[in-house]
Order: structure tokens, then sequence, then C-alpha cells
């Protein structure tokens, strides 16, 4: 299994600009999410997928959109690139929305707003 | 609303030497509780996790947490760590039963020097 994959590893944006960060996971999880990690700030969740067809927002939503698919995939999509957005995103599944079943997480995704 | 503490942001410790990273967490409920470890320019991965039951936890590459219920702590300890043991570390707290959603911690850079 490659377990939770993202691409692209980097990538640099012109403000306004719009973009979609991939991530693929292949152990039929249905549970889903991405993170933002910031400096000083730990990890923020912005939006969740429990399943293909459902999405649901997290603690930072805005700016940011999802869909789901597919149980593989779920990408994020950022429509209107702000600086504020620079950050490091991580992809994460498991095998249900509950957390005794262990989050895996995919190698981050870095992002440059200029 | 759950919160997390980690007080100290960088942890330098000498190879071979025992470590204590602090976690503390805010609550009104019970709580589920975490650590993740992040190697550089990797994602997350599950060190362990306290879910219910025995207080002391043991979790890979020789990390032990244990959870005080009375001072709201979940400090994670090694005895003897290793130079690959630098990387950071990150706490997190979900409620018990109340989803999916982990909040993480500013997190703690350790550093092992020889």
């Amino acid at each position: 299994n490659a377990g939770v994959t993202q691409t692209p590893k980097f990538q640099v944006l012109k403000t306004g600009q719009s973009m979609t960060l991939q991530c693929a996971q292949d152990m039929n999880h249905e549970y889903m999410s991405w993170y933002r990690q910031d400096p000083g700030m730990g990890l923020r969740l912005i939006h969740y997928s429990v399943g293909a067809g459902i999405t649901d927002q997290g603690e930072v939503p805005n700016g940011y959109n999802v869909s789901r698919s597919t149980t593989e995939d779920f990408p994020l999509r950022l429509l209107s690139a702000a600086p504020s957005q620079t950050s490091v995103y991580f992809c994460a599944s498991q095998q249900t929305g509950t957390l005794q079943e262990t989050q895996y997480f995919g190698p981050g995704t870095r992002l440059l707003v200029l | 609303a759950q919160s997390v503490t980690q007080l100290d942001s960088q942890v330098p410790v000498f190879e071979e030497a025992p470590v204590e990273l602090r976690c503390n967490y805010s609550s009104s409920v019970s709580v589920y509780l975490f650590w993740y470890v992040q190697y550089p320019n990797q994602g997350l991965q599950l060190l362990l996790k306290y879910l219910s039951g025995s207080t002391l936890v043991k979790g890979i590459n020789g990390f032990e947490a244990e959870f005080n219920k009375s001072q709201t702590s979940f400090h994670l300890r090694k005895p003897s760590v290793h130079i690959s043991d630098t990387a950071e570390y990150f706490c997190a707290v979900s409620e018990a039963g109340g989803g999916n959603k982990l909040t993480f911690g500013t997190g703690t850079q350790l550093k092992v020097e020889l």
C-alpha cells in the first residue's frame, strides 16, 4: 500500500490564482480530512469527509472547497489564493470517523502564495 | 470546547539522557489523548494514544505517556533518547465519543545532541 499520497510537494502561487491540492489513499478508508500547519499554531482542521459524497467544514474552512466523488480521492481547492493561505497542508485518512482508529497522514504540500 | 497546551516549544537534550515533553489539556468532558511525531519534511505519525483503561500508555520507539486526570496532563517520556528522535512532537485531544475532531497543541521541537 502507498498509504496517503499528496501532490504536489511544493507549489508557488500568485495572489488570486487557483489550484487544487490532490490527496489519495489506497486503504479504503471512509474518513478523510485536510489540515493546515502554521508556525506556532499546530494543525488546524480545514474540511473533512466521512464518506464519498459527504463533506463538512472544520475549524478554518474559509477560502477552501472540497469534494469527495470517490472513496480514494479528496482534493482541496483554493479558488483565489491569498498570502494568508501560505502554509503546509496535510491530508489524513482513517478507517472510520471514530478516533479509536489510527489516523494516517500524507507527507504534506508546502504552499507559498506571493 | 477543548484545548491543548504544550508549554515547551523547544527541548534540547543529550543523547542517552531521559526526556519529558509536557502536555496539558482543558476540557469539560472526558477526552481521548494522542501524541504524534513529525520528522523533518514528513507527515505526522501516531506515537501513542489514550482512550480508556490504564493511565500509562506505551507507544512506538520506546516512548510512553501517562494520563493524569487530576492534573489534566498527558506528558510524554522516554528514558534514553537517540539522535533519531530529533523531531517535532504534537499533543492532541478529542472529546471521548464526540466524533473525530482533533485539537492539536503547538508542538515541541525535540533536539537530541551528541
